[in-house]
This record gives structure tokens, C-alpha cells and sequence, in this order.
């Protein structure tokens, strides 16, 4: 099984849109989760931290599921900058914050 | 707002030779990183590096790489006898804390030739 897994989309929707991506992690002790976006040939950047308690930032919310092993992410709203790879990432052992990056979540809004 | 600067943004090497990654990362934070992403592919650890050691490192970050901070400011990632498969996108990471998110330089693409 993938450390990070995510379905690699894409997910082409209309403006205004609500879409969510869904990422599923296999160690169970991983403490830290973030989201981060990419534009194509750029860094990746920092979208939000994933809280045990959920977490909302303006049109993006995500959430922790440790039960399941399962973060996801719900964009309202969708703009077409919001166009991007959606990164999720996991801090696997918590030791020298060894990040693992899922393979990403192609997401095209259309006008 | 602070930023991870790298440089160059782009290197062209041939086989063999070697080259030096540079990076600055944002003043205040502890934690120094280098990732790669090979194009099409996803983004991944070589090495972290806290208090001037490196505190951990991934199967890639082999005796090929080394890390370095020179001085107060620069965070170096060397790769000798760069091979074809070494050509990817190089980004330098920091964060101020072990568990915190880590912000990300714009990344060096390194092409062997």
C-alpha cells in the first residue's frame, strides 16, 4: 500500500463548483497533515493544515479522519485559479519532519 | 512576507561533473530540507538537516549527496558525479519547528546532459 495515496484526477469542474478530494495515509501514528497546491512546474505551496477538529480557511475546508487513515478537501466556490495540483502530504515518522507527498490531485475549473 | 530563496533556477550540467545547490531559507526557522521531484512524478524527501546535522535522510541521499550550512545563512545540497537520473526539480524547504508545515524555495531544475 502507498504511503499517501490520492486519486490523480483530473477533476474538471464549472466555475462556482463545490469539489472535494479525498487522500487516504498508511501509518497510523502520523501525527502532522497539510494540504498543498502546485502549479505546474512551480513549488509546492502551502494550502492548510489538518487539524483533528477540522479546519476551514475562506472557500477550503478539510478533515482528519483518523479512524479511517483519510484527510479530505472541499473547495466551495471554485474559482479558475483554483486550478492546480492539490498536494496532500504527511508527516510519516514525526522524526526531522520527514514529509510525504502523495502523488497529487489534478483539479481543471472550466469558465 | 519571508521566503526560501534558491539559486541558480536553472542548471544544465554534463554526466560526471558535480554541482552545488544553494538555498536560503526564511531567518527564523530551525529546520532545513531538500526534496526533488522528477518530472511527472511526485515530490520527495532526501534530507533534513536541525542544529547543523543532518537528522534524517531517505534511501535516495546516498553518498552522492552531501548538505551543508556554510554560514549563518546558506543551506548548500552538493551532488557529485551527477548521473542522467539526477535531472529533476531540486526544492529547499524550512520550518521553524520539527512538526510544522514547511515552506518551499521556487526550486532549482537541475538537467544533466
Amino acid at each position: 500500500r502507498k504511503e499517501v495515496e490520492q486519486d490523480p484526477g483530473p477533476f474538471n469542474v464549472p466555475e462556482g463548483a463545490t469539489v472535494a478530494f479525498n487522500c487516504t495515509y498508511s501509518n497510523s501514528a502520523s501525527q502532522s497533515f497539510f494540504w498543498y497546491r502546485q502549479d505546474c512546474r512551480k513549488e509546492p505551496k502551502l494550502l492548510m493544515s489538518v487539524y483533528s477538529s477540522g479546519n476551514e480557511d475562506g472557500r477550503f475546508t478539510a478533515q482528519l479522519n483518523r479512524a479511517s487513515q483519510y484527510i479530505s478537501l472541499l473547495i466551495r466556490d471554485s474559482k479558475l485559479s483554483d486550478s492546480a495540483t492539490y498536494l496532500c502530504v504527511v508527516n510519516i515518522n514525526n522524526a526531522g519532519n520527514m514529509l510525504t507527498f502523495g502523488g497529487g490531485t489534478r483539479l481543471m475549473v472550466k469558465p | 512576507e519571508p521566503e526560501v530563496t534558491q539559486t541558480p533556477s536553472h542548471q544544465v550540467t554534463q554526466m560526471g561533473q558535480e554541482v552545488i545547490l544553494r538555498c536560503v531559507p526564511i531567518s527564523n526557522h530551525l529546520y532545513f530540507y531538500w526534496y526533488r521531484q522528477i518530472l511527472g512524478q511526485k515530490v520527495e524527501f532526501l534530507v533534513s538537516f536541525y542544529n547543523n546535522e543532518i537528522s534524517e535522510k531517505s534511501e535516495i541521499f546516498d553518498d552522492q549527496f552531501s548538505v551543508e550550512r556554510p554560514d549563518g545563512s546558506n543551506f548548500t545540497l552538493k551532488i557529485r558525479s551527477t548521473k542522467l537520473e539526477d535531472s529533476a526539480m531540486y526544492f529547499c524547504a524550512s520550518s521553524p519547528v520539527e512538526t510544522s508545515e514547511a515552506f518551499f524555495g521556487q526550486g532549482t531544475r537541475l538537467t544533466v546532459v
